[in-house]
């Protein structure tokens, strides 16, 4: 079984600080991670994915994310928040079987103070 | 630009009415996935289709059903919505059955029952 724990349903930052959104998460198989980006009244984005290789994973809007396996962490950062990044950010790992599905965190809500 | 499309964006239909939903891509993927989404939690997987093999999560009411009768459209019904039942439902798309493709999200349909 494979779940995902975001510590902080709400984050605050001032713009121009370090974002740092928490991921812990646990998996029964080699974990496969996304961080999907969610803007009010629309659909996920993807951000990032670790899936094997290099474990500092760059995504889109200048966020990264990097995977520790002794951590079973795969945490979400950004050095200087804009104020477009304010929204919902999920978690996500892959599960086991050969279906692409995928359990969410419950998400973080970033807001960002001008 | 590809994309997964769903209609309508805002829903309102009567408690006991039956409403469908619909979704369609252009992207080609071969599965498609439906979500429930209720305010600021994680979406909740209802059933998915690999091509046109159906696969319904055991927790998913009776009341939901689905069709996929090609690759491009994907229809969610809800027979006898309830009150319970106003959400965001949200349409997915991934390329192939593989744990490592991310999932393309619609911007979903908000459902309101009155």
């Amino acid at each position: 079984a494979q779940s995902v724990t975001q510590l902080g349903s709400h984050v605050s930052v001032s713009e121009g600080a370090l974002v740092l959104l928490r991921c812990n998460y646990s998996s029964s198989v080699p974990p496969y991670l996304f961080w999907y980006v969610q803007y009010p009244n629309q659909g996920l984005q993807l951000l990032l994915k670790y899936t094997t290789g290099a474990t500092l994973v760059k995504g889109i809007n200048g966020f990264e994310a990097e995977f520790k396996k002794s951590e079973t962490s795969f945490h979400l950062t950004k050095p200087s928040a804009h104020m477009s990044d304010a929204a919902e950010y999920f978690c996500a790992v892959s599960g086991p079987g050969g279906y692409q599905k995928v359990t969410f965190g419950t998400g973080t809500k970033l807001q960002v103070i001008p | 630009d590809a994309m997964v499309i769903q209609n309508p964006r805002y829903q309102v239909t009567q408690f006991g009415k039956p409403v469908t939903l619909s979704c369609s891509q252009t992207l080609n993927h071969n599965v498609m996935y439906w979500y429930q989404q209720k305010s600021s939690q994680a979406p909740k997987l209802l059933f998915h289709y690999y091509d046109k093999d159906f696969n319904n999560e055991a927790d998913t009411p009776d009341n939901f059903q689905s069709r996929r009768p090609n690759t491009s459209f994907c229809f969610l019904d809800i027979r006898s919505p309830g009150l319970g039942d106003a959400a965001m439902y949200l349409c997915a798309t991934s390329s192939e059955a593989g744990r490592n493709q991310p999932q393309h999200f619609g911007d979903g349909t908000r459902l309101s029952i009155l």
